[in-house]
């Protein structure tokens, strides 16, 4: 499975807008970028996936580059309940299992 | 709907006990995942069972075993407990491909 690199932690105030990178360099043809979200003593849940346009949703955004070596999730307005630990993935189309393969993500703090 | 759900929610071991966690997957879904997530880790994965059968398996020792249900429930085993078991244990079901979507997991604690 092609690696992500995120940042171990970033810090935005609340209601301003929040990017968080991802670089994934070795991401092949059929990967698909996939962001999930841990809040504080929960499952991870998932935010939003996309394979090479940006995407958006009623969470968040996604902002991929053109030669998907990198993207960026975008969060429009930082609220409190938006800290959380960020995992950026890839998984693979087509593919037969399901599995997902975390990294250590990104740790977002809110500042009220 | 309900989401999905996970029995017991913490759970007190001693090592060398055995132990079984549960998952009910969310209605329709057939697909269940377990991951291992230890503390300050993201979660690793350990098994997927689609329509009963094993369709894959992450880098655990035999100990662990899984087994799902007819009604697509799951449980997850894990035999003669180490230390290094202590862990937040997360369910996932799936409907279709991509979403996965993770109950609030089982935490052990292993004496």
């Amino acid at each position: 499975d092609a690696k992500t690199t995120q940042p171990n932690s970033m810090e935005s105030n609340e209601e301003e807008p929040v990017h968080l990178p991802c670089n994934h360099s070795t991401i092949s043809g059929t990967d698909y970028i996939h962001w999930y979200r841990q809040l504080p003593s929960q499952g991870p849940e998932y935010v939003i996936h996309g394979l090479t346009s940006n995407v958006n949703n009623r969470m968040a955004s996604l902002a991929i580059a053109e030669d998907r070596k990198s993207s960026t999730l975008i969060l429009h307005r930082a609220t409190l309940r938006d800290a959380a630990v960020y995992y950026c993935i890839l998984r693979r189309g087509g593919g037969r299992d399901d599995k997902i393969i975390f990294g250590k993500g990104t740790r977002l703090h809110i500042l009220p | 709907d309900a989401g999905v759900t996970q029995s017991p929610t913490h759970l007190i071991k001693t090592r060398g006990q055995q132990v079984t966690l549960r998952c009910s997957p969310i209605s329709g879904h057939k697909s269940v995942s377990w991951y291992q997530q230890v503390l300050g880790q993201g979660p690793q994965f350990i098994f997927q069972y689609y329509e009963k059968e094993e369709r894959g398996r992450g880098n655990f020792p035999d100990r662990f075993s899984a087994r799902q249900f007819p009604n697509y429930s799951s449980e997850l085993n894990v035999n003669a407990l180490l230390l290094g078991d202590s862990a937040l244990y997360l369910c996932a079901s799936t409907f279709g491909l991509y979403t996965q979507y993770f109950g609030p997991g089982t935490r052990l604690t292993v004496l």
